[in-house]
């Protein structure tokens, strides 16, 4: 079972909101990652990072930041929520080399009215 | 550019079997993943194939072909729990992030 940890599971917030969306993995691994996904569509990756202090931008034009100042923790900022950022948020981590199988969190279910 | 393809839709009949095929054109090429989704859930690790032929991990087995770029999931003796989203994935470097297809909505009737 994998030990990566997604808070909150649900928010829903007004338009102009600052939030952040809380990543953590206790599998010590060096690459995490943020996925947007909408209900039954592909996954877009927004962030990724493959160690601390190390942060990469996806495929997907994304207002949000990331930060890794821990291993163990990968959070994701929108500092001005809108509607377009309506969607659920999947963090996932895996270790470097290898198959490299990621595993993933429950997801952040985000409504922005 | 990149892009998996991979059917939108499949139904099949309960205790069939099920081929999930993924065509890949990416720059570079280090394994080919499967993923599956449950409504609601998240994405889970299925099989991996970095070499051609095939992976078999119980009912479900992976098929790669690196010179036809193609690769699909077998599923068999299909239980209603299957009914699922099903994501192929490539990796084009050796330390570079996946990269999903848009899925397979599985649909297992009775």
């Amino acid at each position: 079972e994998a030990d990566i940890y997604q808070t909150p599971r649900y928010l829903v917030i007004g338009t102009g909101k600052k939030i952040t969306l809380e990543c953590s993995q206790t599998m010590g691994h060096d690459k995490m990652y943020w996925y947007q996904q909408d209900p039954g569509m592909e996954l877009h990756l927004i962030h990724y990072s493959y160690g601390v202090n190390s942060t990469e931008k996806g495929d997907l034009s994304s207002e949000s930041t990331v930060s890794r100042i821990r291993t163990e923790h990968f959070p994701l900022t929108l500092e001005s929520a809108r509607p377009s950022h309506t969607s659920q948020y999947l963090c996932a981590s895996t270790t470097l080399g290898g198959p490299g199988e990621l595993f993933f969190g429950e997801g952040s279910r985000l409504t922005v009215l | 550019g990149q892009s998996l393809e991979q059917p939108s839709e499949v139904t099949a009949v309960e205790g069939a079997i099920v081929q999930i095929n993924c065509t890949y054109q990416t720059s570079g090429f280090y394994g080919l993943s499967w993923y599956q989704q449950h409504d609601g859930g998240a994405p889970t690790f299925l099989s991996y194939n970095a070499l051609d032929g095939l992976e078999e991990t119980g009912r479900f087995s992976s098929f790669l072909s690196r010179s036809d770029s193609y690769g699909y999931l077998l599923l068999q003796e299909l239980q209603m729990k299957d009914s699922a989203s099903y994501f192929c994935a490539v990796r084009e470097g050796g330390n570079t992030p996946l990269v999903f297809g848009k899925g397979t909505r599985l649909s297992v009737i009775a």
